[in-house]
Order: structure tokens, then sequence, then C-alpha cells
């Protein structure tokens, strides 16, 4: 498997334009989440989905951010209108049953994916 | 809620051991994760302590202790390559699948 694809992996972009990121999780796995991280704020969570649908996004800072997944392989993560101090590096992790592991074990391992640079001006 | 409490950075030489530590004011969790995150990577997993004790792999080992509300990260044989962020997490009891990270510690290994 290739792991957790992100696209785009750097985008900068003027404030008030709409930004759109994209993440496919690893074939199998159940669960989805997406991440955002910065220097003063750490590795913040904004929102995670089961089987495709938004279990919890208590993270997500305003109205200005939703996430959506239409289908197990595919998510999206969109910013509308953008801020500067929405720059930041945003991570879509995954997360499933490992074979051979325990349930309990299995799902403190998430896969990041490399992350997508995030520049508003 | 969930909080959890690491140094910020910590130095140490190549070949050494070095202790992260983590504490935590949790409700209730599964288990205390370890993950490493070099500059300009994403962070990937490195151990889990499901229960209190001590989890060695390789050069690496990890430390739990629920009673102390504590745990930490052992890594021996220091080589420049472990240079990076190193951040607990815990699996939250109400909302299972969820992990609620640290805030990372710094760990500069210098020759």
């Amino acid at each position: 498997d290739a792991g957790v694809i992100q696209s785009p992996r750097h985008e900068v972009t003027e404030m008030g334009q709409e930004v759109t990121l994209r993440c496919k999780p690893i074939s199998g796995h159940d669960y989805l989440f997406w991440y955002r991280q910065t220097m003063m704020r750490g590795l913040e969570l904004l929102i995670y989905f089961n089987n495709n649908v938004p279990i919890d996004d208590s993270g997500m800072p305003e109205d200005r951010f939703s996430a959506k997944m239409p289908n197990a392989s595919f998510s999206t993560l969109k910013i509308q209108p953008s801020e500067p101090r929405d720059s930041a590096v945003y991570f879509c992790a995954s997360s499933g049953a490992i074979p051979g592991l325990s349930r309990a074990y299995s799902y403190n391992e998430q896969f990041f994916g490399p992350g997508t640079r995030l520049t508003v001006l | 809620g969930q909080s959890l409490e690491q140094p910020s950075e910590v130095t140490a030489v190549e070949g050494a051991i070095v202790q992260i530590n983590c504490t935590y004011q949790t409700s209730g969790f599964y288990g205390l994760s370890w993950y490493q995150q070099h500059d300009g990577g994403a962070p990937t997993f490195l151990s889990y302590n499901g229960l209190d004790g001590l989890e060695e792999t390789g050069r690496f080992s990890s430390f739990l202790s629920r009673s102390d509300s504590y745990g930490y990260l052992l890594l021996q044989e220091l080589q420049m390559k472990d240079s990076a962020s190193y951040f607990c997490a815990v699996r939250d009891l109400d909302s299972s699948y969820k992990l609620i990270f640290g805030s990372g510690t710094r760990l500069l290994v210098r020759p």
C-alpha cells in the first residue's frame, strides 16, 4: 500500500480564496482523521470519520471549515474563505484493524499522510 | 478533559541514553502511545503501552505507570537521526478512536 496520500503538498493562496485539501486513506482503514499543526498550537484534531460518517467535529475552528468523506477512499477539507491565521500544516491520518493484533492495540497506531503546507497571504 | 505534559526540549550526546517524560491528567484512557516526527515530516508511530510496565522495541523502550499518571520514552545508543520531536498521546475513553497528543518534546542529538 502507498500509505496515506495527500494533495497538494504545498498550497499558497490569498486571503479570501477557497482552499480544498484532499486525502486518500490506506485501503481498508475505517477511521480517518484531519489534524492541523502549528508551532503555537501543536497538533490539533479537527474532525474524524468512521466508515465515512463524521463522528466528532468539535475541533473544527469555525464555520469556514468543512470536511466531507463521500466514500471510503477519499476525503476533503475545505476552507472558505481562507484567512492568514489558517496557515499551518494539515495532516490526514487513517487507522484500522491490523491483522494479528488486538483491536485495542490496532487503533493506537494512526498512519499519517505527508501533510499539506498551507500558506494564506 | 485530557491534558498531557512533556518537556519542550531535551539535548543529549550521540551514543547516550535519554528519557522523555509524559505526565497526564485524564479521566480514563486506553493506553499511552508515542510518535516521532522529523522536521518537515509526518508523525510516525513508535510504541504503545496498554498495560503498566516496560515495552521494548530495539533501541526504544516505553514505560507506563497508571497509578502515577506517568509514562516515558527511553532512547538508547542515541544516533544523530534520532533528532526529532516526540509526542505522547492517549486514546480518549469517551471517544475511543480519538488520540489526544501532548505538545511534543524536541530532541537534539549532538555529536
